[in-house]
C-alpha cells in the first residue's frame, strides 16, 4: 500500500528553466511534507518541508506547494542548475512526528 | 560535526547467510531509524529507535531486527538471507525522538549484495 506517490520516476529539464516534481499521498492523517534530494553514493538530504496549515513555502529557488483537497504536493525548482540532478524523494508524516514515509522517488535530470 | 557513520559501506553475502550493519548517529543525536531502498520501492521503514528502545517498527519479516546501544549506535541484523533483501540500507538520526520538522539525517547507507 504505497500512500505516498511519485507517479513520474524521471523528469529532464533544460537549465534555467523550472523543474516541477510532483508527489501525491492518500493518507489523510499527514500534515508534514517533506522533500528529501539524493544524490549517487549519498544519503539523502532534507531539502525543503510544509506543514498543511500552508499552502506554500518557499527557501531560494525552492518552492513546495501543497493543494490538500486533492491531496498533492509538488516541489519546484527555478530556475534548475545541473548541480540540482539527483533523486528527489517525496515525504509525508503525522503531526505527532511518527515515521516518514517515502514515495518512491524522481530522479531530475538538468542538461546544461 | 561529524556525520552519520555506516559501516559496512559494501558487503556480499549468499542466501541463508545473516548479516549485521552498524550506524553511529550525530554526536548527541539520540534517535536513530533505519530504512531500506531499492529500485521502484523508494525508502520502506524499517524501525526506529530511541534510548535503545524500539519506538516503531515498519512492515518487515522477523528475520529483520535491531538494537540501540547506550552511546546511541545502532546495528540492524537480517537473518536467513533472501535474494530480495539486497539493497542499500539507510540509517538516519535525529536528536529528538518523533522530532516533529521531520528532518532526518541520513548515512551514506550499507549496499547489501545476496547471491
Amino acid at each position: 500500500d504505497q500512500q505516498v506517490k511519485q507517479n513520474s520516476p524521471s523528469l529532464s529539464v533544460q537549465e534555467g528553466r523550472i523543474s516541477i516534481l510532483n508527489c501525491d499521498y492518500t493518507n489523510s492523517m499527514f500534515d508534514y511534507f517533506l522533500w528529501y534530494k539524493k544524490y549517487p553514493a549519498e544519503g539523502p538530504t532534507f531539502l525543503i518541508s510544509i506543514s498543511s496549515i500552508k499552502d506554500k513555502n518557499e527557501d531560494g529557488r525552492f518552492t513546495v506547494f501543497l493543494n490538500k483537497s486533492a491531496k498533492h504536493l509538488s516541489l519546484h525548482i527555478v530556475p534548475s542548475q545541473p548541480g540540482d540532478s539527483a533523486v528527489y524523494f517525496c515525504a509525508a508524516m503525522k503531526s505527532s512526528g511518527d515515521k516518514l514515509t517515502f514515495g518512491t522517488g524522481t530522479r531530475l535530470a538538468v542538461r546544461p | 560535526k561529524a556525520g552519520v557513520t555506516q559501516t559496512p559501506r559494501y558487503l556480499i553475502k549468499t542466501r541463508g547467510q545473516q548479516v549485521t550493519l552498524s550506524c553511529s548517529p550525530i554526536s548527541g543525536h539520540r534517535s536513530v531509524s533505519w530504512y531500506q531502498q531499492t529500485p521502484g520501492q523508494g525508502l520502506q521503514f524499517l524501525f526506529e529507535y530511541f534510548s535503545e528502545t524500539q519506538r516503531n517498527k515498519g512492515n518487515f519479516p522477523g528475520r529483520f531486527s535491531g538494537r540501540q546501544f547506550s552511546n546511541s549506535r545502532s546495528e540492524m541484523n537480517v537473518s536467513t538471507l533472501e535474494l530480495g533483501d539486497s539493497a542499500l540500507y539507510l540509517c538516519a538520526s535525529s536528536a529528538l525522538f518523533r522530532q516533529n520538522t521531520g528532518e532526518l539525517f541520513f548515512g551514506e547507507g550499507s549496499r547489501l549484495t545476496v547471491l
